[in-house]
């Protein structure tokens, strides 16, 4: 069965500091892995995936994730923090074998302060 | 650009009572999604459909039921409704079976009283 855990509830930061939010799974198969924001009251945005090809992945605002397959990992980074940044981050898996089942963690908001 | 479509947005009922949400997913996209959301509380993935057709299975009560439409729209149908059936539900729609993301709805914010 596949599962994500992200260990961090909250991550704080000051703006344009680079910024680290950690994200790991578990999934029989190979995985296809993805970042999604959420803004209060809204629904997810897609931020990034990893599919297969090159560990490091480059998404939207600026943001990129890191998938090292060794430590099961796919952190999310953005070298430059905005304080409009501040938000709920979720990541997800889905195996690659087969299915449409996604799995989300549960979330790490991020501050960041001006 | 076209987004997913999600209505109503905020829908209020009486336990026991039965509710519908619907999606209408981005155009030219082949799967659609359902998931729950409490408060504070992750996305959970309920159901979903490729080509119309329930293509898997997650964590969806006995009470709901869920189909897709020859328009490719969808419909979330939820019975008996109960206190902990409060939440957002969002749908999802995405191309190539979701390989690469999905592109959420606004959500519905169902409220049980």
């Amino acid at each position: 069965a596949q599962s994500v855990a992200q260990p961090e509830d909250q991550v704080n930061v000051a703006e344009g500091n680079p910024l680290t939010v950690k994200c790991t799974y578990s999934v029989s198969g190979n995985p296809y892995l993805f970042w999604y924001v959420q803004y209060p009251n809204r629904g997810l945005q897609f931020l990034l995936k990893y599919i297969t090809g090159d560990n490091l992945v480059k998404g939207s605002y600026g943001f990129e994730a890191e998938f090292n397959k060794s430590q099961t990992s796919f952190h999310l980074k953005k070298p430059s923090a905005l304080v409009s940044d501040s938000a709920l981050y979720f990541c997800a898996v889905r195996d690659s074998t087969g299915g449409f089942k996604t799995i989300f963690g549960a979330g790490t908001r991020l501050f960041v302060k001006a | 650009a076209a987004g997913v479509i999600q209505s109503p947005r905020h829908l209020i009922k009486e336990k026991r009572e039965t509710a519908t949400l619907k999606c209408y997913p981005i155009p030219r996209h082949d799967t659609v999604y359902w998931y729950q959301q409490g408060p504070g509380q992750d996305p959970q993935f309920l159901i979903s459909f490729y080509e119309k057709m329930q293509s898997d299975k997650g964590s969806i009560p006995d009470r709901f039921s869920a189909q897709q439409f020859s328009d490719y729209h969808s419909e979330l149908n939820m019975s008996s409704l109960e206190l902990g059936d409060s939440a957002l539900y969002f749908c999802a729609s995405s191309l190539a079976q979701g390989v690469y993301g999905q592109y959420f709805g606004p959500g519905t914010r169902l409220t049980v009283t």
